[in-house]
């Protein structure tokens, strides 16, 4: 049974950088992307990006131009990283595995317990 | 907003049935792209409930089940439960946009 373990700070200051990590237990790390998605308080879920296990990343393009998502294969685990943080990120950030036949028709199968990350001066 | 549209809420007895829409458009669900439903329980991070628009996980119950036309997808609850009393997010791929898109939920009310 694959488990998501994740962990990082949870209270930042504006600008300053958000990172997270997830490890995966119990399951085969390659042959999946592997993503992060985010919940503001009280809001829905907003996809923030993806990676593989080869290290090919896609991100929304919303938040491309502060993320950075990598892998360590020899942990499997992988990361996260938003620089210049404001309160509007303030939300639970959860990592989770994509599953299915085929890109573009892949479902989040497993998920994180999640980190609320708090963004205030 | 989000680019999955659902109602903000719904409500029913129990025992009842109840469904939650989810209204895309051409570059989504309408361009032949499955839809995913999850249940997320107060407090707890969202389970995979419904996977390529109709399947079931196993240890899903088939009281839950999916169905998709159009530019269109629809959960429906039947025999209501107590315990099915959560927020409900479809999701899908969105071609335009290039992201996994969700909606922006439900929240079932059992009365």
């Amino acid at each position: 049974q694959v488990q998501l373990q994740q962990w990082g700070a949870g209270l930042l200051k504006p600008s300053e950088t958000l990172s997270l990590t997830c490890a995966v237990y119990g399951g085969s790390f390659s042959g999946y992307y592997w993503s992060w998605i985010r919940q503001p308080p009280g809001k829905g879920l907003e996809w923030i990006g993806e990676i593989n296990h080869s290290g090919s990343t896609n991100y929304n393009p919303s938040l491309k131009s502060r993320v950075t998502i990598s892998v360590d294969t020899s942990k499997n685990q992988f990361s996260l990283k938003l620089s210049s943080v404001t309160a509007a990120d303030t939300a639970v950030y959860y990592c989770a595995r994509e599953a299915g036949y085929t890109y573009y028709y892949y479902y989040m199968d497993v998920w994180g317990k999640g980190t609320t990350v708090t963004v205030s001066s | 907003q989000s680019v999955l549209t659902q109602p903000p809420s719904v409500s029913g007895a129990p025992g009842q049935r109840v469904t939650i829409s989810c209204t895309g458009s051409s570059s989504n669900i309408g361009a032949g792209y499955d839809v995913h439903w999850y249940q997320q329980l107060p407090g707890t991070a969202p389970k995979l409930l419904i996977y390529g628009n109709s399947n079931r996980p196993s240890g899903v119950p088939d009281r839950f089940s999916g169905s998709k036309s159009g530019t269109s997808a629809s959960l429906a609850i039947s025999g209501l439960q107590a315990e099915d009393e959560a927020d409900y997010y479809c999701q899908s791929y969105d071609s335009s946009l290039s992201v996994w898109v969700f909606g922006g939920g439900t929240k079932l009310t059992v009365l």
